[in-house]
């Protein structure tokens, strides 16, 4: 069965610091992972996607790593900014088929 | 960036009775669009994969008869949930992939509607 973990299942950081968050993810077939902010409520925007000879990507303050022979993805998110309080799903398959993991909600405090 | 807009945005019925949503790209066209449902703090459960011009193709345990998907233009894909009760209750959202080689390329970008929030009483 097609899997995608995500640790923690959330987080709460001061405006300014960074935070990685994690993925798992046990799916097959695979040739891409994507990362998306889904703010509450609201459907979901990519920032980043990388097919599997990919080893980083970044967007911006985002940056998403992807180690395909030990299948961990990570996201690395700078200097946090109140506006990133939100879910960050990731997911994995291929273009067709995506599996979703069940997010981390990320929650940035002053 | 594309838009795919949902409307409506949230509904709620009585249970029995059925429930189309509409899900729109605005500046693009999509042979193909995904339809999802997002349970409270879980994850995006892909329904179907609706197709213009032909038959929605759908997961394993989702009723077809249920849940109707027509796919009427390049612009416009609909979701029934027909005879809808409480346990269908649910964050149901659409998306529309975009980019070189569409679905068959790894790199295609997916932009996802805003949701529409269905609550059957």
């Amino acid at each position: 069965k097609n899997q995608v973990e995500q640790s923690p299942q959330s987080l709460i950081i001061l405006e300014g610091k960074n935070c990685t968050l994690q993925c798992n993810y046990t799916v097959s077939p695979f040739s891409n992972l994507r990362w998306y902010k889904q703010d509450t409520g609201r459907g979901p925007v990519s920032l980043t996607i990388m097919t599997f000879s990919e080893n980083t990507k970044s967007n911006g303050r985002y940056t998403a790593t992807l180690d395909a022979d030990t299948k961990q993805s990570s996201l690395h998110i700078t200097a946090s900014q109140l506006s990133d309080s939100a879910s960050y799903i990731c997911c994995a398959g291929t273009a067709s088929k995506l599996t979703f993991g069940t997010g981390t909600r990320l929650q940035v405090t002053l | 960036g594309a838009v795919v807009s949902q409307h409506p945005s949230w509904v709620i019925c009585k249970s029995g009775t059925s429930v189309k949503i509409e899900c729109r790209s605005l500046d693009f066209q999509a042979t193909t669009m995904f339809w999802y449902r997002q349970f409270p703090k879980q994850s995006l459960m892909l329904m179907a994969t609706s197709n213009e011009g032909s038959k929605a193709t759908y997961e394993q345990g989702v009723e077809k008869d249920k849940f109707l998907i027509n796919h009427a233009s390049l612009t416009l894909s609909t979701l029934t949930v027909t005879s809808a009760h409480p346990e269908d209750s649910s964050f149901y959202i659409c998306s529309a992939p975009r980019g070189a080689g569409g679905i068959r390329g790894n790199s295609y970008e997916q932009y996802f509607g805003p949701g529409t929030r269905l609550t059957v009483t």
